[in-house]
């Protein structure tokens, strides 16, 4: 079975920092994309990052510059480093592997509060 | 950025009954459109991929269709465990992969 489990959540003020990890079973993961996507309280989802199995790295205009994903294809995990955290950051965030071009499974999300 | 549209936000039916959700994309996705379900407490599930593919183990009720701009999801005759949010997706233009806000299928 695919699994991705998320870690890392917590609360933290604006301007703090988080380092949230994912490790995922059930398929090879170097073959594939790994995304994370998050979705802020009543909103819909929103995609924050990308990493290929090339470690090519995308990012969203709204994060580009605060967040750094990356991988390491040794321990199946893929990681999200969130600094210059802002109160607009408050989501839940999932670990997303893409298959077939889509987004294919999703982990449960991990909650990410950041509030003064 | 390709912004979606969903249409209606909230959809209030019965079971049994035929839903029809709307999504509209701001310029042409061609096929590279899919769908989710988002079930309270669950992670989404991808239903249909590539405009009309349903995804492994969805259920033949679930179709989705549409080109272009323009694409419907339909499920044939509601069951309890339909009642969620949906979200249509596009991958033809990214980054950014874009979602819609959704619409919220609840029981009338």
């Amino acid at each position: 079975e695919v699994q991705l489990v998320e870690s890392g959540g917590g609360l933290v003020t604006p301007g703090g920092s988080l380092r949230l990890s994912c490790v995922a079973s059930g398929f090879t993961f170097s073959n594939y994309s790994l995304n994370w996507v998050r979705q802020a309280p009543g909103k819909g989802p929103e995609w924050v990052a990308s990493i290929t199995n090339n470690y090519y790295t995308y990012y969203a205009d709204s994060v580009r510059g605060r967040f750094t994903i990356s991988r390491d294809n040794a321990k199946n995990s893929v990681f999200l480093q969130m600094n210059s955290l802002r109160v607009e950051d408050t989501a839940v965030y999932y670990c997303v592997r893409l298959y077939i071009n889509w987004f294919d499974p999703w982990g449960p999300g991990t909650l990410v509060i950041v509030s003064p | 950025e390709i912004v979606l549209t969903q249409s209606p936000a909230t959809l209030s039916l019965s079971p049994g009954e035929r839903a029809t959700l709307s999504c509209r994309a701001s310029q042409s996705v061609t096929r590279y459109l899919a769908w989710y379900q988002h079930k309270p407490g669950q992670p989404p599930r991808l239903l249909i991929y590539d405009a009309s593919n349903r995804a492994t183990g969805i259920p033949a009720r679930f179709s989705g269709s549409g080109s272009g701009t323009d694409f419907t999801l339909t499920i044939s005759s509601l069951e309890p465990e339909d009642f969620a949010v949906y979200y249509c997706q596009q991958r033809y233009s990214w980054p950014p992969y874009t979602f819609g806000q959704g619409t919220k299928l609840e029981i009338k």
